[in-house]
């Protein structure tokens, strides 16, 4: 079946790096995307990344993507207070761009 | 500016009593889905509209209903919500043959 996983809890300081990562298992998922929803607001498509790649780079934001491990990872380079939120994952499943989502990762920036 | 919305952004109802959500989009998608998130969990499609075509996920309670009248409106009727149905719901759009789906703020739904 289906299924997103991510760890649920990040703490990084202003200024350094962060890396969220996610798995999926569905090897047919064509495109995977993260997400950004800050508090009591709806979901932001933050980027994405097509199966037959590996990485993509979006100004701050480095997606990496392990097809064999079927691994997702997010890097958000020097950190803001402004990127404290939940990330999420999703994988598109079926053939009418269904999104299975991870459960989120809770990400705090300290100064 | 091209946009996903949704009304009311906070919703009461009390137990049982018949509630509607309200989604409208500027972006002239062809697809609108409702998705349901709980508490510190996923977003769960609950169905979806491509066009006119209704498509309900398997597990979605027979509660939950959906309305779409024209192409930038799409509504979510629960019958008769009960306490584990309070949640936030989340409207969004795509093009049919696209890849990205855009979301709007959100309903919270408390049911008393």
């Amino acid at each position: 079946g289906e299924d997103v996983e991510q760890s649920l809890f990040l703490s990084v300081r202003e200024g350094d790096s962060s890396v969220i990562n996610c798995t999926y298992t569905d090897s047919s998922s064509t495109y995977l995307y993260w997400y950004k929803q800050e508090p009591g607001a709806g979901l932001q498509l933050l980027t994405y990344i097509f199966s037959n790649m590996d990485m993509k780079q979006d100004q701050r934001l480095t997606v990496l993507l392990n097809k064999k491990d079927k691994h997702l990872s997010l890097r958000i380079a020097d950190t803001q207070t402004g990127d404290s939120a939940i990330y999420f994952c999703a994988e598109m499943a079926g053939g009418y761009n269904k999104l299975i989502f991870g459960a989120g990762t809770r990400l705090a920036v300290h100064p | 500016d091209a946009m996903v919305i949704q009304n009311p952004r906070y919703q009461v109802t009390q137990f049982g009593k018949p509630v509607t959500l309200s989604c409208s989009q500027t972006l002239n998608h062809n697809v609108m889905y409702w998705y349901q998130q709980k508490s510190s969990q996923a977003p769960k499609l609950l169905f979806h509209y491509y066009d006119k075509d209704f498509n309900n996920e398997a597990d979605t309670p027979d509660n939950f209903q959906s309305r779409r009248p024209n192409t930038s409106f799409c509504f979510l009727d629960i019958r008769s919500p009960g306490l584990g149905d309070a949640a936030m719901y989340l409207c969004a759009t795509s093009n049919g043959g696209g890849y990205e789906q855009y979301f709007g703020p959100g309903t919270r739904l408390t049911v008393t």
